[in-house]
Protein backbone atom coordinates (compact mmCIF):
# COMPACT_ATOMS: atom_id res chain seq x y z
CA UNK A 1 0.00 0.00 0.00
CA UNK A 2 1.36 3.35 -1.20
CA UNK A 3 1.97 5.97 2.07
CA UNK A 4 1.50 9.49 2.13
CA UNK A 5 3.06 10.96 -0.84
CA UNK A 6 3.87 15.04 -1.14
CA UNK A 7 5.85 17.27 -3.41
CA UNK A 8 7.87 18.75 -4.02
CA UNK A 9 10.75 17.48 -1.30
CA UNK A 10 12.54 20.19 -1.61
CA UNK A 11 11.82 24.01 -2.38
CA UNK A 12 13.82 27.40 -2.58
CA UNK A 13 12.01 30.87 -2.77
CA UNK A 14 12.81 34.18 -2.64
CA UNK A 15 10.72 35.93 0.14
CA UNK A 16 7.51 37.24 -1.55
CA UNK A 17 7.24 34.61 -3.71
CA UNK A 18 4.13 32.39 -3.86
CA UNK A 19 4.39 28.98 -3.10
CA UNK A 20 2.24 25.47 -2.97
CA UNK A 21 2.87 22.21 -1.49
CA UNK A 22 0.73 18.96 -2.68
CA UNK A 23 -0.50 15.93 -0.56
CA UNK A 24 -1.72 12.71 -1.97
CA UNK A 25 -3.37 10.62 1.38
CA UNK A 26 -3.00 6.71 1.69
CA UNK A 27 -6.05 5.43 -0.31
CA UNK A 28 -9.33 5.49 1.27
CA UNK A 29 -8.17 8.02 4.66
CA UNK A 30 -10.57 10.77 4.66
CA UNK A 31 -9.19 12.93 7.51
CA UNK A 32 -5.81 14.65 6.19
CA UNK A 33 -3.82 16.87 8.01
CA UNK A 34 -1.36 19.80 7.51
CA UNK A 35 1.64 19.97 10.10
CA UNK A 36 4.12 22.91 10.53
CA UNK A 37 7.49 21.59 11.47
CA UNK A 38 9.76 24.14 12.45
CA UNK A 39 13.88 23.42 13.21
CA UNK A 40 14.29 21.59 16.91
CA UNK A 41 10.55 21.52 17.30
CA UNK A 42 7.80 18.89 17.22
CA UNK A 43 5.51 18.98 14.13
CA UNK A 44 2.11 22.04 15.35
CA UNK A 45 -0.94 20.96 13.10
CA UNK A 46 -2.15 23.78 10.66
CA UNK A 47 -5.62 22.24 9.63
CA UNK A 48 -7.17 19.44 9.22
CA UNK A 49 -10.03 18.07 6.70
CA UNK A 50 -12.84 15.57 6.71
CA UNK A 51 -13.06 14.99 3.61
CA UNK A 52 -13.84 18.19 2.35
CA UNK A 53 -14.20 20.00 5.04
CA UNK A 54 -11.73 22.07 7.03
CA UNK A 55 -13.05 21.31 9.91
CA UNK A 56 -9.87 22.87 12.19
CA UNK A 57 -7.92 25.48 10.57
CA UNK A 58 -7.46 27.47 14.15
CA UNK A 59 -3.83 27.55 13.57
CA UNK A 60 -3.76 28.44 9.96
CA UNK A 61 -1.94 31.88 9.58
CA UNK A 62 -4.77 32.77 7.23
CA UNK A 63 -3.35 35.99 5.64
CA UNK A 64 -1.11 34.28 3.44
CA UNK A 65 -1.43 30.74 4.28
CA UNK A 66 -4.09 29.18 2.46
CA UNK A 67 -5.19 25.13 1.79
CA UNK A 68 -7.95 23.14 -0.19
CA UNK A 69 -9.25 19.95 -0.53
CA UNK A 70 -11.44 20.36 -3.54
CA UNK A 71 -12.38 16.39 -4.26
CA UNK A 72 -11.83 15.37 -0.41
CA UNK A 73 -8.50 13.13 -1.34
CA UNK A 74 -5.71 15.46 -2.53
CA UNK A 75 -4.85 18.63 -1.00
CA UNK A 76 -3.02 21.91 -1.54
CA UNK A 77 -1.26 24.56 0.80
CA UNK A 78 -0.27 27.34 -0.56
CA UNK A 79 1.57 30.60 1.33
CA UNK A 80 1.58 33.68 -0.56
CA UNK A 81 3.53 35.48 -0.01
CA UNK A 82 6.03 33.88 1.79
CA UNK A 83 8.13 35.15 4.49
CA UNK A 84 11.80 34.41 5.46
CA UNK A 85 10.07 32.56 8.59
CA UNK A 86 8.08 30.10 7.04
CA UNK A 87 11.02 28.07 6.51
CA UNK A 88 10.33 24.95 7.73
CA UNK A 89 9.20 21.99 7.05
CA UNK A 90 5.86 21.06 5.84
CA UNK A 91 4.11 17.70 6.74
CA UNK A 92 0.91 16.16 5.83
CA UNK A 93 -0.41 13.09 7.45
CA UNK A 94 -3.58 12.00 6.33
CA UNK A 95 -6.31 8.62 9.05
CA UNK A 96 -8.93 6.36 8.39
CA UNK A 97 -11.78 7.81 10.74
CA UNK A 98 -12.76 4.36 12.11
CA UNK A 99 -15.40 5.97 14.34
CA UNK A 100 -12.44 5.73 17.57
CA UNK A 101 -11.71 8.73 19.36
CA UNK A 102 -7.95 8.27 18.70
CA UNK A 103 -7.00 7.44 14.82
CA UNK A 104 -3.71 6.70 13.74
CA UNK A 105 -1.91 9.37 11.57
CA UNK A 106 0.05 8.58 9.03
CA UNK A 107 2.63 11.01 8.01
CA UNK A 108 4.52 11.93 4.27
CA UNK A 109 7.96 13.12 3.86
CA UNK A 110 7.09 16.08 4.31
CA UNK A 111 8.30 19.37 2.24
CA UNK A 112 11.41 21.24 3.02
CA UNK A 113 10.86 25.18 2.36
CA UNK A 114 13.57 27.52 2.47
CA UNK A 115 13.00 31.45 1.95
CA UNK A 116 15.91 33.17 0.84
CA UNK B 1 3.11 27.16 26.38
CA UNK B 2 4.63 23.87 25.92
CA UNK B 3 1.81 21.31 27.11
CA UNK B 4 4.09 18.40 25.79
CA UNK B 5 7.83 18.30 26.85
CA UNK B 6 10.49 16.55 26.34
CA UNK B 7 13.26 17.29 28.19
CA UNK B 8 16.37 16.08 26.73
CA UNK B 9 17.10 16.85 23.07
CA UNK B 10 19.80 13.94 23.04
CA UNK B 11 20.98 10.65 24.13
CA UNK B 12 23.75 8.17 23.70
CA UNK B 13 23.77 4.58 24.59
CA UNK B 14 25.76 1.98 23.98
CA UNK B 15 24.24 -1.04 21.68
CA UNK B 16 22.41 -4.13 24.02
CA UNK B 17 21.82 -1.21 26.30
CA UNK B 18 18.60 0.04 27.42
CA UNK B 19 17.33 3.68 26.32
CA UNK B 20 14.86 5.41 28.35
CA UNK B 21 13.19 8.23 26.80
CA UNK B 22 11.16 11.22 28.80
CA UNK B 23 7.67 12.99 27.94
CA UNK B 24 6.11 14.93 30.47
CA UNK B 25 2.60 17.09 29.67
CA UNK B 26 0.85 19.65 31.42
CA UNK B 27 -3.14 19.19 29.65
CA UNK B 28 -4.66 16.85 32.28
CA UNK B 29 -7.41 16.41 29.10
CA UNK B 30 -4.97 14.38 27.68
CA UNK B 31 -5.67 10.75 27.69
CA UNK B 32 -4.32 9.34 24.79
CA UNK B 33 -0.48 8.92 24.34
CA UNK B 34 1.76 8.31 21.19
CA UNK B 35 5.72 7.71 20.12
CA UNK B 36 7.16 8.60 17.38
CA UNK B 37 9.89 7.72 15.41
CA UNK B 38 11.49 10.10 12.72
CA UNK B 39 14.49 8.99 10.46
CA UNK B 40 16.28 12.39 8.47
CA UNK B 41 14.46 13.14 5.42
CA UNK B 42 11.73 10.86 6.63
CA UNK B 43 7.88 12.06 8.20
CA UNK B 44 7.60 10.53 11.68
CA UNK B 45 6.38 6.98 11.87
CA UNK B 46 4.53 5.32 14.46
CA UNK B 47 5.94 3.40 17.10
CA UNK B 48 3.55 2.74 19.78
CA UNK B 49 0.69 4.24 21.79
CA UNK B 50 -1.31 4.07 25.42
CA UNK B 51 -4.54 4.78 26.72
CA UNK B 52 -5.16 6.67 30.07
CA UNK B 53 -6.66 3.25 31.19
CA UNK B 54 -3.38 1.99 31.33
CA UNK B 55 -0.42 2.16 32.84
CA UNK B 56 2.08 -0.11 30.34
CA UNK B 57 2.03 -1.48 26.58
CA UNK B 58 4.86 -3.28 25.47
CA UNK B 59 5.15 -3.83 21.65
CA UNK B 60 8.43 -6.36 21.05
CA UNK B 61 11.69 -3.98 22.10
CA UNK B 62 9.30 -1.10 22.74
CA UNK B 63 7.42 -0.60 26.17
CA UNK B 64 5.49 2.53 27.12
CA UNK B 65 5.01 3.43 30.75
CA UNK B 66 2.38 5.92 31.47
CA UNK B 67 2.36 7.91 35.28
CA UNK B 68 -0.64 10.16 35.32
CA UNK B 69 -0.20 11.38 38.71
CA UNK B 70 3.21 12.72 37.78
CA UNK B 71 1.90 13.76 34.42
CA UNK B 72 4.72 11.57 32.87
CA UNK B 73 5.48 8.89 30.16
CA UNK B 74 8.68 7.56 29.13
CA UNK B 75 9.57 4.94 26.08
CA UNK B 76 11.92 1.84 27.08
CA UNK B 77 13.91 0.35 24.20
CA UNK B 78 15.67 -2.80 25.19
CA UNK B 79 17.60 -3.72 23.85
CA UNK B 80 19.09 -0.92 21.74
CA UNK B 81 20.16 -1.20 18.33
CA UNK B 82 21.80 1.37 16.12
CA UNK B 83 19.28 1.35 13.76
CA UNK B 84 17.46 2.92 16.52
CA UNK B 85 18.98 6.20 16.58
CA UNK B 86 16.45 8.50 15.04
CA UNK B 87 14.08 11.34 16.63
CA UNK B 88 11.71 10.32 18.59
CA UNK B 89 8.86 12.33 19.58
CA UNK B 90 6.27 12.15 21.80
CA UNK B 91 2.54 13.52 21.18
CA UNK B 92 -0.91 13.33 23.55
CA UNK B 93 -4.47 13.37 22.33
CA UNK B 94 -7.35 14.32 24.01
CA UNK B 95 -10.65 12.37 23.22
CA UNK B 96 -12.36 13.24 20.05
CA UNK B 97 -9.74 15.98 19.38
CA UNK B 98 -8.45 14.32 16.91
CA UNK B 99 -5.26 16.89 17.65
CA UNK B 100 -2.29 15.48 18.33
CA UNK B 101 -0.13 17.95 20.38
CA UNK B 102 4.15 16.49 20.12
CA UNK B 103 6.91 17.53 21.98
CA UNK B 104 9.90 18.88 20.84
CA UNK B 105 11.93 15.54 20.01
CA UNK B 106 15.07 13.84 21.64
CA UNK B 107 17.73 12.36 19.26
CA UNK B 108 18.34 8.92 20.07
CA UNK B 109 22.46 7.55 18.84
CA UNK B 110 22.92 4.00 19.45
CA UNK B 111 26.37 3.36 19.23
CA UNK B 112 27.80 0.00 18.25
Amino acid sequence: EAGVVQSPRYKIIEKKQPVAFWCNPISGHNTLYWYLQNLGQGPELLIRYENEEAVDDSQLPKDRFSAERLKGVDSTLKIQPAELGDSAVYLCASSFDSGSAYNEQFFGPGTRLTVL
Amino acid sequence: DQQVKQNSPSLSVQEGRISILNCDYTNSMFDYFLWYKKYPAEGPTFLISISSIKDKNEDGRFTVFLNKSAKHLSLHIVPSQPGDSAVYFCAASASGTYKYIFGTGTRLKVLA
